[in-house]
């Protein structure tokens, strides 16, 4: 199966560490990526990871992949009002035609 | 450069118009991808084109009609439209698609149709 899950909705205040996660069913995914939309807009890449890595640190962004339980986490220090958005992660396999599997989104809103 | 530009940036049109959606790149990149996203949900895919060749079709209605002039455009005809088909219409390109190319998407063209 390819089903990717997110919780629905985050809220912190402005200065903490938001921590939004990812689950994935597919063993054999190779990638792992981050998007972020904010309102009316595309999705952004924020960054993303190979599967045969643990951590990966961007700035603020800080991704962490547990392979074993198929966990992936996406890591924003010091959140700020801006990075209020919709957060997909996302899966490709190798041999997949580069098809992305989405997950169903994390909505984070950050207060001040 | 990793601009993806899409045409118009909101469209209306009515269930018997037929319109056309447009998409341009200049990266270089050989792999575009048409999806669909309502309001709160993932993006999902519709078309993917490989070197101008349609490479990947998702079961998408007739009434769809994607067409890749050349490498850096991308276009996505529209005809007899449903009001279900009011959505965002996200472009997206990479370098091809050997599944490890990162998808770059546009700023998306929002439809409603009457």
């Amino acid at each position: 199966g390819e089903d990717v899950e997110q919780s629905l909705f985050l809220s912190v205040r402005e200065g903490d560490s938001s921590v939004i996660n990812c689950t994935y069913t597919d063993s054999s995914s190779t990638y792992l990526y981050w998007y972020k939309q904010e309102p009316g807009a595309g999705l952004q890449l924020l960054t993303y990871i190979f599967s045969n890595m643990d951590m990966k640190q961007d700035q603020r962004l800080t991704v962490l992949l547990n392979k074993k339980d198929k966990h992936l986490s996406l890591r924003i220090a010091d959140t700020q009002t801006g990075d209020s958005a919709i957060y997909f992660c996302a899966e490709s396999m190798e041999g997949g035609g580069n098809k992305l599997t989405f997950g169903t989104g994390t909505q984070l809103k950050v207060e001040l | 450069d990793t601009e993806v530009t899409q045409t118009p940036k909101h469209l209306v049109m009515g269930m018997t118009n037929k319109k056309s959606l447009k998409c341009e790149q200049h990266m270089g990149h050989r792999a575009m991808y048409w999806y669909k996203q309502k309001a709160k949900k993932p993006p999902e895919l519709m078309f993917v084109y490989s070197y101008e060749k349609l490479s990947i079709n998702e079961s998408v209605p007739s009434r769809f009609s994607p067409e890749c002039p050349n490498s850096s455009l991308l276009n996505l005809h529209l005809h007899a439209l449903q009001p279900e088909d009011s959505a965002l219409y996200l472009c997206a390109s990479s370098q091809g698609l050997a599944g490890q190319e990162t998808q770059y998407f546009g700023p998306g063209t929002r439809l409603l149709v009457l």
